[in-house]
């Protein structure tokens, strides 16, 4: 069965400061990894990377995958009080359907 | 343009009851997932339909059944509540399999 874990579960910071969060996976028939931020109830998508080593960077945010290592992490660098929210990493994999397998996020909060 | 919209926002209901959630996509988009998000846990991965067929089926007892219309909106049906069944209901879209599920905003199920 497919499984993410995420780490730390929870991370408080001051604004200001740099922040790295952690996906490590483990799924059959590896297609994607992504990253949703979630501040109330809808998760919105931040990246999806599919090939090791190449940065996405959004802004502040930037996310880099390793699938040798099985594994994720998500950089963000001066942080905002709007950064705090939950963020999820999930994966899918080449089974013809589009099931996303979540960890159970790390909630972020940022003291101003 | 719109995004995923989900309704009711919330519902109240008691043991036993049953309940239907709605989703209308993204404009253009034909596939439809449901997913079940606990509080402090990730989304759990409940339905995917494409073109209105069943394409895959997450770890969820028969009470749990779908559908997709052919205006590519859906319907989550859930019969004989539990209480164990309060949780948010997401409902994504997506053009297809291999592309980004965008969120919609979930209703939130309480079962008394």
């Amino acid at each position: 069965e497919d499984k993410v874990v995420q780490s730390p579960l929870s991370l408080v910071v001051h604004e200001g400061d740099t922040v790295t969060l952690n996906c490590s996976y483990e799924v059959t028939n590896f297609r994607s990894l992504l990253w949703y931020k979630q501040e109330k109830k809808a998760p919105t998508f931040l990246f999806m990377l599919t090939s090791s080593g190449i940065e996405k960077k959004s802004g502040r945010l930037s996310s880099i995958l390793d699938k040798k290592e099985l594994f994720s992490i998500l950089n963000i660098t001066a942080t905002q009080t709007g950064d705090s929210a939950v963020y999820l990493c999930a994966v899918t994999s080449n089974f013809g359907n589009e099931k996303l397998t979540f960890g159970t996020g790390t909630r972020l909060t940022i003291i101003p | 343009d719109a995004g995923v919209t989900q309704s009711p926002t919330h519902l109240i209901k008691t043991r036993g009851q049953h309940v239907t959630l709605r989703c209308s996509p993204i404009s253009g988009h034909k596939s439809v997932s449901w997913y079940q998000q606990v509080l402090g846990q990730g989304p759990q991965f409940i339905f995917q339909y494409y073109e209105k067929e069943e394409r895959g089926r997450g770890n969820f007892p028969d009470r749990f059944s779908a559908r997709q219309f052919p205006n590519y909106s859906s319907e989550l049906n859930v019969n004989a509540l539990l209480l164990g069944d309060s949780a948010l209901y997401l409902c994504a879209s997506s053009q297809g399999t291999g592309n980004i599920q965008y969120f919609g905003a979930g209703t939130r199920l309480s079962v008394l």
